[in-house]
C-alpha cells in the first residue's frame, strides 16, 4: 500500500516556467514533509521541508503549499532554470525518528 | 551542515562474492541510520534501521542473512550484501537523522552496485 502518492509522473517546463508537484498521503499521524532533489548517480539532497502546523513555507525559488484538511502538499518551483532538471521526491515519516517514506518520484525537464 | 559520507561510490563484484559498504556521519553523531534500495527510474525503499549497538530492523521482504548490517559506533554503519548475485546490483543509499538540527535526515552520495 502506497503511502505517499506523487504526480506527475514526469513533468517538462520551459526555462522561468513554475512546475507544481503533488503528493497526498494516508496518515494523519505524519508530522513532517520534506521535498528531496536527486541527479542521476547521486544520493537525495533536501530543498525544503514543512511541519503540519504550517499551510506555506518558502526557500528562495522554492515554496511547499499544504493542506493538512485534505492530506495533500506541493512543490512549486519559481523561475525554473535547466539546472533544475532532476527528480523530486516527496517523503513523509510515521513519527520522530523513524525512516522517511518516498513518493515515486517526478523527472522535472526544464528546456532552456 | 550535517554530512553523510558513503563509501564506496561505485563497486563491481563477481556472482557470489560479498561486499561492505560503510557510511559515516562526518560531523555528528547518528544514533540511527537507514539504509535504502533504488532500482532505476524507481523511488527510494527503505531496507532496514539499524541502530547503535544493537540489532537492525529489516523491512518486509528483505533478507537479513543476506543484508548484513553493522552499527557499531555513533558514526558508523556498514552493509555488507552476501554471497552477491546480478539481481542485487542496484543503487544503495544510506541515511542519517542529525538530532542537532530540526527534523534533518542527511543522505549518502549513494553506491553503485553491479554485480557481474
Amino acid at each position: 500500500q502506497q503511502q505517499v502518492k506523487q504526480s506527475p509522473q514526469s513533468l517538462i517546463v520551459q526555462k522561468g516556467g513554475i512546475p507544481i508537484i503533488n503528493c497526498a498521503y494516508e496518515n494523519t499521524a505524519f508530522d513532517y514533509f520534506p521535498w528531496y532533489q536527486q541527479f542521476p548517480g547521486k544520493g537525495p539532497a533536501l530543498l525544503i521541508a514543512i511541519r503540519p502546523d504550517v499551510s506555506e513555507k518558502k526557500e528562495g525559488r522554492f515554496t511547499i503549499s499544504f493542506n493538512k484538511s485534505a492530506k495533500q502538499f506541493s512543490l512549486h518551483i519559481m523561475d525554473s532554470q535547466p539546472g533544475d532538471s532532476a527528480t523530486y521526491f516527496c517523503a513523509t515519516r510515521a513519527q520522530a525518528g523513524t525512516a522517511l517514506i518516498f513518493g515515486k518520484g517526478t523527472t522535472l525537464s526544464v528546456s532552456s | 551542515g550535517a554530512v553523510v559520507s558513503q563509501h564506496p561510490s561505485r563497486v563491481i563484484c563477481k556472482s557470489g562474492t560479498s561486499v561492505k559498504i560503510e557510511c559515516r556521519s562526518l560531523d555528528f553523531q547518528a544514533t540511527t541510520m537507514f539504509w535504502y534500495r533504488q532500482f532505476p527510474k524507481q523511488s527510494l525503499m527503505l531496507m532496514a534501521t539499524s541502530n547503535e549497538g544493537s540489532k537492525a530492523t529489516y523491512e518486509q521482504g528483505v533478507e537479513k542473512d543476506k543484508f548484513l548490517i553493522n552499527h557499531a559506533s555513533l558514526t558508523l554503519s556498514t552493509l555488507t550484501v552476501t554471497s552477491a548475485h546480478p539481481e542485487d546490483s542496484s543503487f544503495y543509499i544510506c541515511s542519517a537523522r542529525d538530532l542537532t538540527t530540526s527534523y534533518g535526515y542527511t543522505f549518502g552520495s549513494g553506491t553503485r552496485l553491479t554485480v557481474v
